[in-house]
């Protein structure tokens, strides 16, 4: 039980194009699902709290603007980056809360803007 | 302070032995803490939770917690290769949030 589906894996992209990254728990609903980042041999960073029906939580120093999140339903939530430029790329991860209030994790989408 | 505070290593143990994991807290109303395994280039995988004081056996996997040290480590008996990874000692903040340290890489060597 607890499985988070992450898609694309790989996302290759041009600067100044959008690009969507999905996060699906699959034997579970989850209200609630996180979005991180994660830069190479540094620890998770989170970048927004969602809750499904509702606006997405920000941390600080993360642009909204630039990273909608979207948390439709239950068991989806969608991180986009908009106009993205060679600094957005990074590793981006998203979890869900499942048993137990831990969070699980999905495979990850490793994003290179060129 | 940080947070969360772990050893970032490299710990470095021979196949069989028991690796150590440390990992310490600042926020003493803590209640929640987690074990993750990362390996390099992937996501972090759920090792295990604990929310008592003592210590909680899964396996090979013992997490032990220490509230009044504000204390929690992970014991890996009979260390394999395949358990070389980053490990992340995770603290719940609040009703949702998971802070993270900075990660323990094991290398176990065979």
């Amino acid at each position: 039980g607890a499985v988070v589906s992450q898609h694309p894996s790989w996302v290759i992209c041009k600067s100044g194009t959008s690009v969507k990254i999905e996060c699906r728990s699959l034997d579970f609903q989850a209200t609630t699902m996180f979005w991180y980042r994660q830069f190479p041999k540094q620890s998770l960073m989170l970048m927004a709290t969602s809750n499904e029906g509702s606006k997405a939580t920000y941390e600080q120093g993360v642009e909204k603007d630039k990273f909608l999140i979207n948390h439709a339903s239950l068991t989806l939530s969608t991180l986009t980056v908009t106009s993205a430029h060679p600094e957005d790329s990074s590793f981006y991860i998203c979890s869900a809360s499942g048993t137990y209030k831990a969070q699980y994790f999905g495979a990850g989408t490793r994003l290179s803007v060129l | 302070q940080k947070e969360v505070e772990q050893n970032s290593g490299p710990l470095s143990v021979p196949e069989g032995a028991i690796a150590s994991l440390n990992c310490t807290y600042s926020d003493r109303g803590s209640q929640s803490f987690f074990w993750y395994r990362q390996y390099s280039g992937k996501s972090p995988e759920l090792i295990m939770f604990i929310y008592s004081n003592g210590d909680k056996e899964d396996g090979r996997f013992t997490a032990q917690l220490n509230k009044a040290s504000q204390y929690v480590s992970l014991l890996i008996r009979d260390s394999q290769p395949s358990d070389s990874a980053t490990y992340l000692c995770a603290v719940k903040k609040g009703a949702q949030k998971l802070v993270f340290g900075q990660g323990t890489r094991l290398t176990i060597n065979p």
